[in-house]
């Protein structure tokens, strides 16, 4: 059974803060994202990986880095925490000849 | 630009009734056209795919080249049914681009 997992559920910060947020996937796939969800906007990308230490900007990479250090984990770093990045992050992954995103259950962060 | 519309927020049918959420794509080449649904404390997870052309969970969704659009359909409605659905367009990469989703409400 494939599986995403997150290393929180919830997660409540300060602003200001340096907040990491994991993503684990064991299926070997080569590719991971990372997108923010939020009501009336969808699902907007952020940073996607397609190889180890390999990266690149979504749609709103504004205000967050990413690490890939090893093909199953892929980092979200917020470098000084904001409220407007307080949201729902979901984690996804796939093979590059798949079309299927597996995605993980969500961390819901709230930036105070 | 690429772009998925879903012009609905909220969808509230009662059960048995048709439904139909809509979904309308903007790309300048060959469109793939996906339906992801999130049920209630539960992952976002694949629904269907244009291309298989199958039915699941008796949801279907035709490809509409001339009107650009991919909506979902179901003839009975069921309250299991009640979630949020994304539709999602693939880009010559494999990045996905997401609609912004339109949560359907089953009353029984």
């Amino acid at each position: 059974d494939v599986k995403v997992t997150q290393s929180s559920r919830y997660l409540v910060k300060r602003t200001g803060e340096k907040v990491f947020l994991e993503c684990v996937q064991d299926m070997d796939h080569e590719n991971m994202f990372w997108y923010r969800q939020d009501p009336g906007l969808g699902l907007r990308l952020i940073y996607f990986s397609y190889d180890v230490k390999m990266k690149e900007k979504g749609d709103i990479p504004e205000g967050y880095s990413v690490s890939r250090e090893k093909k199953e984990r892929f980092s979200l770093i917020l470098e000084s925490a904001s409220t407007n990045q307080t949201s729902m992050y979901l984690c996804a992954s796939s093979q590059p000849s798949n079309y299927e995103q597996y995605f993980g259950p969500g961390t819901r962060l709230t930036v105070t | 630009a690429q772009r998925v519309t879903q012009p609905e927020k909220l969808l509230s049918v009662f059960k048995g009734a048709p439904v139909e959420l809509k979904c309308n794509y903007s790309y300048s080449g060959s469109p793939e056209l996906f339906w992801y649904v999130q049920y209630s404390r539960q992952r976002l997870q694949l629904l269907l795919r244009h291309i298989s052309r199958e039915s699941i969970k008796g949801f279907t969704a035709d490809l509409n080249k001339g009107e650009t659009s991919f909506h979902l359909k179901k003839p009975f409605a069921q309250e299991e049914d009640s979630a949020m659905y994304y539709c999602a367009l693939r880009d010559s990469s494999y990045k996905l681009i997401f609609g912004s989703g339109t949560r359907l409400l089953v009353r029984p």
